[in-house]
């Protein structure tokens, strides 16, 4: 089956601009994760959408980060201003329910 | 809060040797405990996972062993390769049963040939 595809693969940008990453998870799969991974460190779950609801975004910074995921398949992920610290990977994730997520190959985001 | 500590963050052993890895989770809920390995620019990877019923489980050279009294997980690889150069994390799920993964801060393994 297809992985997880997401884009872009690498972006830079400068503090206080506005950024957007794209994911489309494995057909079937209803659930769907975005973690930040900053570098040295784990992943972070910042949301979790079940279908088209979301599930869990308490990690999610709401002041900036915004996601959403029409019809219960692809998602975006946006920030808006984004700040230095935003600079990581951003790894998006599915699943069916309870089993193994599957991660994407993420979007690097340099924020300078 | 829900937390995953991993231990070393870094590991180097000599090929053939083997090596171990070992994490704690704070959530008594948690029934779920995923490995990944992760190299360099890559998207992380299932390599193994346990869950709460069973105490062990092995894959070829992988294995995974649980103690829930204590609340520890530990990863074993033996027979290393240089192959098995990358980071690995285990995770444990967190609480509400939603799948949501909650990792430690990844070991960087490097198997010298």
């Amino acid at each position: 089956e297809a992985g997880v595809a997401q884009s872009p693969r690498y972006k830079i940008i400068e503090k206080r601009q506005s950024v957007a990453f794209w994911c489309n998870p494995i057909s079937g799969h209803a659930t769907l994760y975005w973690y930040q991974q900053i570098l040295g460190q784990g992943p972070k779950l910042l949301i979790q959408f079940q279908n088209n609801g979301v599930v869990d975004d308490s990690q999610l910074p709401k002041d900036r980060f915004s996601a959403e995921r029409l019809k219960g398949v692809d998602s975006t992920l946006k920030i808006q201003p984004a700040k230095l610290e935003d600079s990581a990977v951003y790894l998006c994730a599915s699943s069916r329910q309870n089993t193994e997520a599957f991660f994407g190959q993420g979007t690097r985001l340099t924020v300078v | 809060g829900e937390n995953v500590e991993q231990h070393p963050s870094t590991l180097s052993v000599q090929e053939g040797d083997s090596a171990v890895i070992k994490c704690t989770y704070s959530d008594s809920a948690s029934n779920y405990f995923p490995w990944y390995k992760q190299e360099l620019g890559k998207r992380p990877q299932l390599i193994i996972d346990i869950r709460s019923n069973v105490g062990e489980k092995k894959d070829q050279r992988i294995a995974v062993t649980l103690n829930k009294t204590a609340k520890h997980f530990s990863l074993h690889i033996t027979e290393t390769q240089p192959e098995d150069s990358a980071v690995y994390f285990c995770a444990a799920d967190g609480s509400g049963n939603t799948g949501k993964l909650i990792f430690g801060q990844g070991t960087t393994l490097q198997v010298k040939p």
